[in-house]
């Protein structure tokens, strides 16, 4: 059974940095690519970065772009978002996704990042 | 970047009624096209790929269908166990967008 499990979560001031963690099981990570995806109280869905199988590439949008980082540890089947110089907007429920022909085929039960002083 | 407008942003139906929800894409995207289901307070789960296959474990009341660069989502028979947010994405080009969202109810 595929399972993502995501920490890491919590309150931070603006600007400050956060670090989520995502633990992978039930397949073979490393033949993945994976993402986060994030969901703003009572928002819809944003696309948040995507990481190729070695984690050589990664992906974002503008609104992250230059601020988050993807990355991964294959030998732990873990993903990992540092999130650096967080604003208000960052405030979501954060989602470790696995990546199957560019569609999230599982999502984790995904962890709250809020940001506020 | 693919705006993806997504249609209607409320629907309130019976059971056993026929659903229709919509995507129109601001760009063709071929048939890379997915819908998901965001049950109440649980993560989204993917329902239908490639506009129109079935994810695994997935009822066959739900069916997909495309007409250029108009996608349909379809419940053929609502049950209670259908009630949450529809969403749609598109995964023909990054950023990946998706739709703003439909949230079903029952009547």
């Amino acid at each position: 059974e595929v399972q993502l499990v995501e920490s890491g979560g919590g309150l931070v001031q603006p600007g400050r940095s956060l670090k989520l963690s995502c633990a992978a099981s039930g397949f073979t990570f490393s033949n993945y690519y994976m993402a986060w995806v994030r969901q703003a109280p009572k928002k819809g869905l944003e696309w948040v970065a995507t990481i190729s199988t070695s984690g050589s590439r990664t992906y974002y949008p503008d609104s992250v772009k230059g601020r988050f980082t993807i990355s991964r540890d294959n030998a732990k089947s873990s993903l990992y978002l540092q999130m650096n110089s967080l604003k208000s907007e960052d405030t979501a429920t954060y989602y470790c996704a696995r990546l199957n022909y560019n569609y999230f085929d599982y999502w984790g039960q995904g962890v709250m990042v809020t940001v506020s002083s | 970047d693919i705006q993806m407008t997504q249609s209607p942003a409320s629907l309130s139906a019976s059971l056993e009624e026929i659903v229709t929800i919509t995507c129109q894409a601001s760009q063709d995207i071929g048939n890379w096209l997915a819908w998901y289901q965001q049950k109440p307070g649980k993560s989204p789960q993917l329902l239908i790929y490639g506009a129109t296959s079935l994810a695994d474990g997935v009822p066959s009341r739900f069916s997909g269908s495309r007409s250029g660069t108009q996608y349909s989502l379809k419940i053929s028979r609502l049950q209670v166990e259908d009630i949450g947010i529809y969403y749609c994405l598109q995964a023909y080009s990054a950023p990946l967008t998706f739709g703003s969202g439909t949230k079903l109810e029952i009547k």
